[in-house]
C-alpha cells in the first residue's frame, strides 16, 4: 500500500503570502519529487532530493524552495505567493533501484491545488 | 537524456471496445524502465502496469498489456474491454537504471465513451 500524503488538498490564498506545501511518506523511501502541473497537462519536475539534507532544481525553474530535513518529509515553500504560481503540485517518492525488487516505481501523493488571487 | 513522446493527444473509445495508446521513447542506456501511469479526473496518479526493458516478454495487467517493442523504442498500451472508470489521462514514463529521475510523456487524454 503506497502511503505518501500531501496537505493541504486545496489552498487559496492572496498575492504576497508565504505558503508550505507539506508531503510526507511512510514507505522509507530515500528518493522524493515535486511536479508542477496545470489541469489535465503534462508534469513538470520543479524539486528532486535523493535523501535527507539533498536537493536538487528540476527541468522547469520555479521561485520555490525544498528541504529534506528527514526522510519523510519534504516540503515545498513559497516565500510570496503569485497568480502566476496558480497550479497543481505533486509530490512522488520512489526507492533507489535494485532494491526490493520490483517497485521501482513512483509513487504520487492525491496533490494540492493551489490559487493564488 | 531520455526523451518521451506520446503523439496521441486525445483519444476516445466506446465502452467494451479495445484501445491502444502509443507511446515512443529515447535513450541512451541499455537497460531501463517503462511505466504507464493514469491520473483520473481530479484524482490520484496511480501506476497502471510497469516494464523492464532486459524482459523481452511483454507486461499484463488483467486488461492492460503493454506492446513493447525495444528495437523501436515503442512502448504502446492496449486496453481491452475499456470500462467507463478508464477515462483518464495517461502517462508514459521512463527511468534509466542509472538514473534517480522520472521522464515522462505529455500524456493522453482518453475518454470511454457509453
Amino acid at each position: 500500500e503506497a502511503d505518501i500524503y500531501q496537505t493541504p488538498r486545496y489552498l487559496v490564498i492572496g498575492t504576497g503570502k508565504k505558503i508550505t506545501l507539506e508531503c510526507s511518506q511512510t514507505m522509507g523511501h530515500d528518493k522524493m519529487y515535486w511536479y508542477q502541473q496545470d489541469p489535465g497537462m503534462e508534469l513538470h519536475l520543479i524539486h528532486y532530493s535523493y535523501g535527507v539534507n539533498s536537493t536538487e532544481k528540476g527541468d522547469l525553474s520555479s521561485e520555490s524552495t525544498v528541504s529534506r530535513i528527514r526522510t519523510e518529509h519534504f516540503p515545498l515553500t513559497l516565500e510570496s505567493a503569485r497568480p502566476s504560481h496558480t497550479s497543481q503540485y505533486l509530490c512522488a517518492s520512489s526507492e533507489s533501484l535494485g532494491l526490493a525488487g520490483d517497485r521501482n516505481e513512483q509513487f504520487f501523493g492525491p496533490g494540492t491545488r493551489l490559487t493564488v488571487l | 537524456a531520455q526523451t518521451v513522446t506520446q503523439s496521441q493527444p486525445e483519444m476516445s473509445v466506446q465502452e467494451a471496445e479495445t484501445v491502444t495508446l502509443s507511446c515512443t521513447y529515447d535513450t541512451s542506456e541499455s537497460n531501463y524502465y517503462l511505466f504507464w501511469y493514469k491520473q483520473p479526473p481530479s484524482r490520484q496518479m496511480i501506476l497502471v502496469i510497469r516494464q523492464e526493458a532486459y524482459k523481452q516478454q511483454n507486461a499484463t495487467e488483467n486488461r492492460f498489456s503493454v506492446n513493447f517493442q525495444k528495437a523501436a523504442k515503442s512502448f504502446s498500451l492496449k486496453i481491452s474491454d475499456s470500462q467507463l472508470g478508464d477515462t483518464a489521462m495517461y502517462f508514459c514514463a521512463a527511468r534509466n537504471s542509472y538514473g534517480q529521475n522520472f521522464v515522462f510523456g505529455p500524456g493522453t487524454r482518453l475518454s470511454v465513451l457509453p
